[in-house]
Protein backbone atom coordinates (compact mmCIF):
# COMPACT_ATOMS: atom_id res chain seq x y z
CA UNK A 1 0.00 0.00 0.00
CA UNK A 2 1.17 3.50 -0.43
CA UNK A 3 1.75 6.11 2.15
CA UNK A 4 2.49 9.70 2.23
CA UNK A 5 4.52 11.73 4.56
CA UNK A 6 4.87 15.14 4.99
CA UNK A 7 8.00 16.48 7.34
CA UNK A 8 6.83 19.46 8.48
CA UNK A 9 4.09 19.71 10.55
CA UNK A 10 3.86 23.24 11.07
CA UNK A 11 6.02 26.01 9.65
CA UNK A 12 5.44 29.95 10.17
CA UNK A 13 7.07 32.44 7.09
CA UNK A 14 7.07 36.18 7.03
CA UNK A 15 5.70 37.60 3.64
CA UNK A 16 8.24 37.70 0.44
CA UNK A 17 10.24 34.85 2.14
CA UNK A 18 10.89 31.50 -0.38
CA UNK A 19 8.81 28.09 0.53
CA UNK A 20 9.63 24.73 0.18
CA UNK A 21 7.13 22.10 1.67
CA UNK A 22 9.13 18.59 1.66
CA UNK A 23 6.73 15.25 0.21
CA UNK A 24 8.25 11.52 -0.31
CA UNK A 25 5.86 8.89 -0.84
CA UNK A 26 6.31 5.15 -0.57
CA UNK A 27 4.90 2.78 -3.71
CA UNK A 28 7.43 1.47 -6.31
CA UNK A 29 5.11 1.91 -9.21
CA UNK A 30 4.03 4.70 -11.23
CA UNK A 31 2.08 7.29 -9.08
CA UNK A 32 0.14 10.66 -9.97
CA UNK A 33 1.29 12.99 -7.34
CA UNK A 34 -0.97 16.00 -6.05
CA UNK A 35 -1.19 19.02 -4.09
CA UNK A 36 -3.93 20.08 -2.50
CA UNK A 37 -4.51 23.49 -0.42
CA UNK A 38 -7.07 24.01 2.19
CA UNK A 39 -7.79 27.65 3.50
CA UNK A 40 -9.15 28.17 6.80
CA UNK A 41 -12.58 26.83 6.92
CA UNK A 42 -12.41 25.72 3.92
CA UNK A 43 -12.73 22.34 1.85
CA UNK A 44 -9.77 20.94 -0.12
CA UNK A 45 -8.63 22.47 -3.44
CA UNK A 46 -6.23 21.32 -6.30
CA UNK A 47 -2.98 23.52 -6.51
CA UNK A 48 -1.14 21.20 -8.74
CA UNK A 49 -0.94 17.99 -10.41
CA UNK A 50 1.75 15.46 -11.82
CA UNK A 51 0.84 12.40 -14.23
CA UNK A 52 4.00 12.20 -16.63
CA UNK A 53 6.18 14.07 -18.71
CA UNK A 54 8.05 17.18 -17.44
CA UNK A 55 8.78 16.36 -13.91
CA UNK A 56 8.76 20.13 -12.43
CA UNK A 57 5.00 21.64 -12.61
CA UNK A 58 3.42 24.40 -11.95
CA UNK A 59 0.08 25.12 -10.66
CA UNK A 60 -1.82 28.19 -9.48
CA UNK A 61 -0.82 31.50 -7.36
CA UNK A 62 2.33 30.82 -8.24
CA UNK A 63 3.17 27.09 -6.89
CA UNK A 64 5.55 24.44 -8.52
CA UNK A 65 6.33 21.15 -7.45
CA UNK A 66 9.25 18.61 -8.16
CA UNK A 67 9.06 15.36 -8.66
CA UNK A 68 12.14 13.13 -8.43
CA UNK A 69 11.44 10.09 -8.90
CA UNK A 70 15.24 8.58 -7.45
CA UNK A 71 13.94 10.30 -4.08
CA UNK A 72 9.95 9.58 -4.15
CA UNK A 73 9.93 13.35 -3.42
CA UNK A 74 7.57 15.92 -4.86
CA UNK A 75 8.04 18.65 -2.92
CA UNK A 76 5.93 22.29 -3.26
CA UNK A 77 7.48 25.63 -3.99
CA UNK A 78 6.96 29.28 -4.01
CA UNK A 79 9.10 31.91 -4.70
CA UNK A 80 7.69 34.37 -2.48
CA UNK A 81 5.36 33.58 -0.21
CA UNK A 82 1.78 36.36 0.53
CA UNK A 83 -0.30 36.69 3.54
CA UNK A 84 -2.95 35.06 1.50
CA UNK A 85 -0.56 32.08 1.61
CA UNK A 86 -1.54 31.00 4.96
CA UNK A 87 -3.35 27.46 4.78
CA UNK A 88 -3.04 23.95 5.42
CA UNK A 89 -1.24 22.08 2.48
CA UNK A 90 -1.81 18.24 1.61
CA UNK A 91 0.01 15.86 -0.49
CA UNK A 92 -1.26 12.84 -2.15
CA UNK A 93 -0.44 10.25 -4.09
CA UNK A 94 -2.61 7.91 -6.42
CA UNK A 95 -0.99 4.57 -7.80
CA UNK A 96 -2.16 3.88 -10.84
CA UNK A 97 -1.65 -0.16 -10.48
CA UNK A 98 -3.71 0.08 -7.16
CA UNK A 99 -6.87 1.38 -8.18
CA UNK A 100 -8.18 4.92 -7.67
CA UNK A 101 -7.34 5.21 -3.91
CA UNK A 102 -6.36 8.37 -3.08
CA UNK A 103 -3.64 8.65 -0.19
CA UNK A 104 -3.21 12.06 1.80
CA UNK A 105 -0.10 13.22 3.98
CA UNK A 106 -0.81 14.71 6.99
CA UNK A 107 -0.79 18.30 5.83
CA UNK A 108 1.22 21.07 6.85
CA UNK A 109 0.08 24.17 8.52
CA UNK A 110 1.53 27.12 7.22
CA UNK A 111 1.19 30.80 8.57
CA UNK A 112 2.14 33.47 6.68
CA UNK A 113 3.50 36.83 9.05
CA UNK A 114 2.42 39.87 7.28
CA UNK B 1 -21.64 20.45 -13.07
CA UNK B 2 -22.10 21.83 -9.06
CA UNK B 3 -19.17 20.05 -7.74
CA UNK B 4 -19.54 17.51 -5.32
CA UNK B 5 -22.50 18.16 -2.98
CA UNK B 6 -23.09 17.43 0.88
CA UNK B 7 -25.48 17.88 3.13
CA UNK B 8 -25.97 18.84 5.73
CA UNK B 9 -23.21 21.55 6.14
CA UNK B 10 -23.54 21.31 9.94
CA UNK B 11 -25.38 19.20 12.16
CA UNK B 12 -25.58 19.18 15.90
CA UNK B 13 -27.02 15.98 17.77
CA UNK B 14 -27.00 14.59 20.64
CA UNK B 15 -24.60 11.56 22.02
CA UNK B 16 -26.22 8.36 21.14
CA UNK B 17 -28.61 9.33 18.35
CA UNK B 18 -28.09 8.39 14.78
CA UNK B 19 -26.59 10.89 12.05
CA UNK B 20 -26.46 10.24 8.29
CA UNK B 21 -24.15 12.24 6.63
CA UNK B 22 -24.77 12.70 2.41
CA UNK B 23 -22.89 13.26 -0.79
CA UNK B 24 -23.75 13.80 -4.10
CA UNK B 25 -20.55 12.78 -6.99
CA UNK B 26 -19.87 15.19 -9.77
CA UNK B 27 -21.78 13.08 -12.54
CA UNK B 28 -19.75 10.67 -14.19
CA UNK B 29 -17.30 10.37 -11.71
CA UNK B 30 -16.36 6.34 -10.49
CA UNK B 31 -14.70 6.94 -7.48
CA UNK B 32 -16.40 7.95 -4.36
CA UNK B 33 -14.20 8.67 -1.03
CA UNK B 34 -15.36 9.44 2.46
CA UNK B 35 -12.73 11.87 4.82
CA UNK B 36 -12.84 12.97 7.76
CA UNK B 37 -10.82 15.74 9.58
CA UNK B 38 -9.92 16.47 13.03
CA UNK B 39 -7.34 18.38 14.55
CA UNK B 40 -5.69 15.89 16.28
CA UNK B 41 -5.89 12.96 13.62
CA UNK B 42 -5.80 15.27 10.84
CA UNK B 43 -7.43 14.17 7.22
CA UNK B 44 -8.36 10.63 7.57
CA UNK B 45 -9.55 7.89 4.78
CA UNK B 46 -12.23 6.13 6.15
CA UNK B 47 -13.34 4.13 2.82
CA UNK B 48 -13.48 4.49 -0.83
CA UNK B 49 -16.04 3.03 -3.41
CA UNK B 50 -15.45 2.64 -7.10
CA UNK B 51 -18.02 1.94 -9.20
CA UNK B 52 -20.43 1.78 -6.61
CA UNK B 53 -18.49 -0.74 -4.98
CA UNK B 54 -16.67 -0.59 -1.68
CA UNK B 55 -12.68 -1.07 -2.35
CA UNK B 56 -11.63 -0.21 0.80
CA UNK B 57 -13.12 0.04 4.12
CA UNK B 58 -10.28 -0.30 6.68
CA UNK B 59 -10.21 2.88 8.09
CA UNK B 60 -13.78 3.10 9.31
CA UNK B 61 -13.29 3.35 12.79
CA UNK B 62 -15.45 0.95 14.17
CA UNK B 63 -19.21 -0.66 13.37
CA UNK B 64 -20.79 2.33 14.53
CA UNK B 65 -19.67 3.75 11.01
CA UNK B 66 -20.99 2.43 7.92
CA UNK B 67 -20.95 3.70 3.98
CA UNK B 68 -23.21 2.91 0.99
CA UNK B 69 -23.64 3.69 -2.30
CA UNK B 70 -26.89 2.50 -3.80
CA UNK B 71 -26.23 4.27 -7.03
CA UNK B 72 -23.62 6.36 -8.93
CA UNK B 73 -25.18 9.63 -7.97
CA UNK B 74 -25.48 9.30 -4.14
CA UNK B 75 -23.60 7.81 -0.85
CA UNK B 76 -24.18 7.75 2.65
CA UNK B 77 -22.29 7.77 5.77
CA UNK B 78 -24.02 6.79 9.22
CA UNK B 79 -22.83 6.86 12.23
CA UNK B 80 -25.43 5.22 14.97
CA UNK B 81 -25.01 5.65 17.65
CA UNK B 82 -23.22 8.70 17.92
CA UNK B 83 -20.34 9.72 20.30
CA UNK B 84 -18.46 13.13 20.92
CA UNK B 85 -15.17 12.09 19.75
CA UNK B 86 -17.18 11.60 16.34
CA UNK B 87 -17.27 15.35 16.03
CA UNK B 88 -15.22 16.53 12.97
CA UNK B 89 -15.48 17.59 9.52
CA UNK B 90 -16.77 14.99 7.21
CA UNK B 91 -15.93 15.29 3.60
CA UNK B 92 -16.92 13.33 0.36
CA UNK B 93 -14.70 13.57 -3.03
CA UNK B 94 -15.42 11.94 -6.35
CA UNK B 95 -12.56 11.10 -9.33
CA UNK B 96 -12.68 9.95 -12.29
CA UNK B 97 -10.42 7.25 -11.91
CA UNK B 98 -6.62 6.37 -12.44
CA UNK B 99 -4.39 7.78 -14.75
CA UNK B 100 -4.74 11.18 -16.17
CA UNK B 101 -8.67 11.24 -14.25
CA UNK B 102 -7.64 10.26 -11.02
CA UNK B 103 -7.89 13.90 -9.58
CA UNK B 104 -10.11 14.00 -6.54
CA UNK B 105 -12.86 16.87 -5.96
CA UNK B 106 -14.25 17.46 -2.44
CA UNK B 107 -17.56 18.77 -1.21
CA UNK B 108 -17.61 21.62 1.13
CA UNK B 109 -17.57 19.05 4.04
CA UNK B 110 -20.07 18.26 6.96
CA UNK B 111 -18.94 20.16 10.41
CA UNK B 112 -20.69 17.15 12.84
CA UNK B 113 -20.56 18.26 17.06
CA UNK B 114 -21.88 15.09 19.15
CA UNK B 115 -23.17 16.89 22.37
Amino acid sequence: AQSVSQHNHHVILSEAASLELGCNYSYGGTVNLFWYVQYPGQHLQLLLKYFSGDPLVKGIKGFEAEFIKSKFSFNLRKPSVQWSDTAEYFCAVNARNAGNMLTFGGGTRLMVKP
Amino acid sequence: DAGVIQSPRHEVTEMGQEVTLRCKPISGHNSLFWYRQTMMRGLELLIYFNNNVPIDDSGMPEDRFSAKMPNASFSTLKIQPSEPRDSAVYFCASSLGGGVGAEAFFGQGTRLTVV
